[in-house]
């Protein structure tokens, strides 16, 4: 059973172009939570997603931010018109059931860099 | 404002010793409290996880305690190894019913020398 993978795993992008960070969950994993760990800060919470919908998106920025969890494919973290601020490592965890008590499983971040 | 406080903020200390580091939260309703070891340029990994009617939870060498009406929590490394060299992360979940909404504390950097 493969962890949860994330890629690409380094992304650098011009400040006014999209990013598009993907996440594949744990096998057997329908809950997924995006992370963003700012340079010398502690992570903070995103958005909580379940199979086809948002649960909690309280912690994502309203603008150029979205993510998705289609049916079918890995959950997608978008970031449009990227600015020098929006560098950070972004990490991805699954869970099997809602993480109010249980383990969550982390990837391993996508580092973005924006020029 | 929901916040997790960790300290210290960085610690060395010998192979073979033992550690304590420390946690306060303000994070309310309180839901359940989780230490994670977080290596250099990976993603976290799940310690423990406590909630309200639990005040220790150990994993091996690790050993989480709660208490509640302080809200304050420890994790103690016993026997350090050069492995256990990372990032230790306290994270305070508020909510109940099941909902999660997590705070993070910025972490205790432990290096463990040979």
């Amino acid at each position: 059973n493969a962890g949860v993978m994330q890629n690409p795993r380094h992304l650098v992008r011009r400040r006014g172009q999209e990013a598009r960070l993907r996440c594949s969950p744990m096998k057997g994993h329908s809950h997924v939570y995006w992370y963003r760990q700012l340079p010398e800060e502690g992570l903070k919470f995103m958005v909580y997603l379940q199979k086809e919908n948002i649960i909690d998106e309280s912690g994502m920025p309203k603008e150029r931010f979205s993510a998705e969890f289609p049916k079918e494919g890995p959950s997608i973290l978008r970031i449009q018109q990227v600015v020098r601020g929006d560098s950070a490592a972004y990490f991805c965890a699954s869970s099997p059931v809602e993480a109010s008590t249980d383990t969550q499983y982390f990837g391993p971040g996508t580092r973005l860099t924006v020029l | 404002k929901n916040q997790v406080e960790q300290s210290p903020q960085s610690l060395i200390i010998l192979e073979g010793k033992n550690c304590t580091l420390q946690c306060n939260y303000t994070v309310s309703p309180f839901s359940n409290l989780r230490w994670y070891k977080q290596d250099t340029g990976r993603g976290p990994v799940s310690l423990t996880i406590m909630t309200f009617s639990e005040n220790t939870k150990s994993n091996g060498r690790y050993t989480a305690t709660l208490d509640a009406d302080t809200k304050q929590s420890s994790l103690h490394i016993t026997a350090s190894q050069l492995s256990d060299s990372a990032s230790y992360i306290c994270v305070v979940s508020e909510g109940s019913g099941g909902s999660y909404i997590p705070t993070f504390g910025r972490g205790t950097s432990l290096i463990v020398h040979p």
